[in-house]
C-alpha cells in the first residue's frame, strides 16, 4: 500500500506568487489534514477537509485555500507568497472517525522556499 | 483550549542510556495524545498513542508513554537509546471536539530533539 503521497517535494517560489500544493491519502482514507511547519517549530493546523467539505480552518489568512476532490485527494493553495511562508507543509490522511482514533498518517511533506 | 508543552527543547543521552522526554498537555476533553517522531528532512511517524485504554502505552522501537491525568503528563521514556533515535519529537494532542466536528485536530508541541552519544 502506498502511503501519503505530496507533490512536489521542493519547490522555489517569488514573492507575490500563486502556489499549489498536492496530497495523495492513504487508500480509504477520507480525511486530509494540512500542517504548515516553520523551521524550529511544532506544525500548524492549516485545514481538514472529509468527504470533501471544510471541517476545520486553523488561524491563517485568506489567501490560504484548500479542497478535496471525489478521489479524497486534497490541494493547498496560497495566493500572494510572503517571505513567512517559507515552511515545510504536511499532509495528513486519516480514516476520519471520532476524536482522532485511528491515528493520522503524515506524507514527507513540500518544502515551499519564498524568495 | 488544547495545548502541549515539552518542557525540554534540547535533550542530550549517551548510547545505552535512558530516554526521558517531557510533556503536559491542557485539554478542555478527555484527550487522545501522541508522540510523533521525525527524522532530519523526513515526515513525521507516530511512536504511540494513547486514547483512554491503558495508561502506559506501547509503542516502536521500544519506546512508551504514560498518561497521568492527576499531573497532566504524557512522558515519552525508552530504557536505552539506540544512535538511530536522533531525531526531533512531537507530543500531540487531539480532543476532536472543536468546533462541533468529530474528527481530530492536532495541536503540536514545539519539540525536543533528542541528540545521542556514542
Amino acid at each position: 500500500d502506498a502511503g501519503v503521497t505530496q507533490s512536489p517535494t521542493h519547490l522555489i517560489k517569488t514573492r507575490g506568487q500563486h502556489v499549489t500544493l498536492r496530497c495523495s491519502p492513504i487508500s480509504g482514507h477520507k480525511s486530509v489534514s494540512w500542517y504548515q511547519q516553520v523551521l524550529g517549530q511544532g506544525p500548524q493546523f492549516i485545514f481538514q477537509y472529509y468527504e470533501k467539505e471544510e471541517r476545520g480552518r486553523g488561524n491563517f489568512p485568506d489567501r490560504f485555500s484548500a479542497r478535496q476532490f471525489p478521489n479524497y485527494s486534497s490541494e493547498l493553495n496560497v495566493n500572494a507568497l510572503l517571505l513567512g511562508d517559507s515552511a515545510l507543509y504536511l499532509c495528513a490522511s486519516s480514516l476520519g472517525r471520532a476524536r482522532g482514533l485511528y491515528g493520522y498518517t503524515f506524507g514527507s511533506g513540500t518544502r515551499l522556499t519564498v524568495v | 483550549a488544547q495545548s502541549v508543552t515539552q518542557l525540554d527543547s534540547h535533550v542530550s543521552v549517551s548510547e545505552g542510556t535512558p530516554v526521558l522526554l517531557r510533556c503536559n498537555y491542557s485539554s478542555s476533553y478527555s484527550p487522545s495524545l501522541f508522540w510523533y517522531v521525525q527524522h532530519p528532512n523526513k515526515g513525521l511517524q507516530l511512536l504511540l498513542k494513547y486514547t483512554s485504554a491503558a495508561t502506559l502505552v506501547k509503542g516502536i522501537n521500544g519506546f512508551e508513554a504514560e498518561f497521568k491525568k492527576s499531573e497532566t503528563s504524557f512522558h515519552l521514556t525508552k530504557p536505552s537509546a539506540h544512535m538511530s533515535d536522533a531525531a526531533e519529537y512531537f507530543c500531540v494532542v487531539s480532543d476532536g471536539a472543536d468546533r462541533g466536528s468529530t474528527l481530530g485536530r492536532l495541536y503540536f508541541g514545539r519539540g525536543t530533539q533528542l541528540t545521542v552519544w556514542p
